[in-house]
């Protein structure tokens, strides 16, 4: 039922590559988020954005930077992984920014960085 | 500080039995409050949600939640547990601000006995 798709599901990759985790939500909405997810801890936003070109930091520091060119895309890039990063990542979308308005999850990516 | 607190990390019920998963939150405001359920390999997916009014509010899935104010809590409930009903279920707070954002606990991970 999910309109909000990640890929990959899973990613293992190797110190200081390159990675972007791909976010993409077919529901026109314009506000999306990346939040982080650790087994047995609290789910953490890292990024969100109100709309094209629109991105700003969250509560919890990452090292992860974040586009939005296209309403429906919200990639995270990581520059060079490490294996602090080893988390999994979740996306989420909603229709307005209030709190009338549910958050959409994607299935997420879990990410190890060897 | 805004909080979440879900003291059950994990909770094993049988199949037919009642449920009920705590969660107690700290915001000196009136609190939004909401319930996710996270399958394995799956994102979140809204259960229920309290702004204002009645105070046992009903979700999907046939649960529901009690809003008490006088202990800061917001307890999910469910008469009769179904096998399909293991997962992993986090509460959250919602807090007004510069970009209304959820906070969410650590989450409670349930498993069902046949």
């Amino acid at each position: 039922e999910a309109d909000i798709y990640q890929t990959p599901r899973y990613l293992v990759i190797g110190t200081g590559k390159k990675i972007t985790l791909e976010c993409s939500q077919t529901m026109g909405h314009d506000k999306m988020y990346w939040y982080q997810q650790d087994p047995g801890m609290e789910l953490h936003l890292i990024h969100y954005s109100y709309g094209v070109n629109s991105t700003e930091k969250g509560d919890l520091s990452s090292e992860s930077t974040v586009s939005r060119i296209r309403t429906e895309h919200f990639p995270l890039t990581l520059e060079s992984a490490r294996p602090s990063h080893t988390s999994q990542y979740l996306c989420a979308s909603s229709e307005q920014g209030g709190f009338n308005s549910p958050l959409h999850f994607g299935n997420g990516t879990r990410l190890t960085v060897t | 500080a805004q909080s979440v607190t879900q003291p059950d990390i994990h909770i094993t019920v049988s199949e037919g039995a009642s449920l009920e998963l705590r969660c107690n939150y700290s915001y000196g405001a009136t609190p939004y409050l909401f319930w996710y359920v996270q399958s394995p390999g799956q994102g979140l997916q809204l259960l229920l949600k309290y702004f204002s009014g009645d105070t046992l509010v009903q979700g999907i899935k046939g649960f529901e939640a009690e809003f008490k104010r006088s202990q800061s809590s917001f307890n999910l409930r469910k008469p009769s547990v179904h096998w399909s009903d293991a997962a992993e279920y986090f509460c959250a707070v919602g807090v007004s601000g510069g970009y209304n954002k959820l906070i969410f606990g650590a989450g409670t991970r349930l498993a069902v006995h046949p």
